[in-house]
């Protein structure tokens, strides 16, 4: 059993590049986030998804985009890369609202360097 | 505003000793809480979770937690330090409410640093 799994794992980009991260989970899951970690901050909601065809915007949305077409994936995209992106980047995922009280399920990270 | 709030950046503990790792917080409503631990390079491990009941729960890797009402905190703990528990925690807070959401509202995460 995968879990949820982030590819890739590293990259380097040039600022301007565009790039798109993938997460893919496995427990047919129905909501997933995309977050991002940096020094001193925590982690922060980029972007969620609550069903397959659904996202909606967390608390640091600019800059990303997302997609999820199917309901086993949930795509974070760049369009113009900054080097205020430069961070690492966990996807998570939940049951749904019948687990509430369950804790969410994260990957192992994307770490990004935007030079 | 919603917050989490672990208001130290860095808990040093020698091995066999009690340790805790402090986390307040701040939000309406009644609060699932949530312990995460992070190793270097590998994504968030779920700990122990608050939801009703007990206020002393037990979690994974012998750590515990206990939720204070009164004083809006989660602190979590462990009665015997191992260096292999060197890593970083984040408290995270989850609002018990009718929408169909379930955000995390993160602290900004206590480096604990166990010497041999």
């Amino acid at each position: 059993n995968a879990g949820v799994t982030q590819t890739p794992k590293f990259r380097v980009l040039k600022t301007g590049q565009s790039m798109t991260l993938l997460c893919a989970q496995d427990m047919n899951h129905e909501y997933m986030y995309w977050y991002r970690q940096d020094p001193g901050m925590g982690l922060r909601l980029i972007h969620y998804s609550v069903g397959e065809g659904t996202t909606a915007k967390g608390e640091v949305p600019d800059g990303y985009n997302v997609s999820r077409l199917k309901k086993q994936n949930f795509l974070l995209g760049l369009e113009s890369a900054a080097p205020s992106q430069t961070s690492v980047y966990f996807c998570a995922s939940l049951g749904g609202q019948r687990e509430s009280n369950q804790p969410q399920h994260f990957g192992d990270g994307t770490r990004l360097s935007i030079l | 505003a919603q917050s989490v709030a672990q208001p130290e950046d860095q808990v040093n503990v020698a091995e066999g000793n009690p340790l805790t790792v402090k986390c307040t917080y701040s939000v309406s409503g009644n609060p699932y809480l949530f312990w995460y631990v992070q190793y270097p390079n590998r994504g968030l491990q779920f700990l122990l979770k608050y939801i009703t009941g007990d206020n002393l729960v037990k979690g994974s890797y012998g750590f515990e937690a206990e939720f204070n009402k009164s004083q809006t905190s989660f602190h979590l703990k462990k009665p015997s330090a191992l260096v292999s528990d060197s890593a970083l925690y984040f408290c995270a807070v989850r609002i018990n409410y009718g929408g169909a959401t379930n955000k995390l509202i993160f602290g900004t995460g206590t480096l604990l640093a166990v010497q041999p």
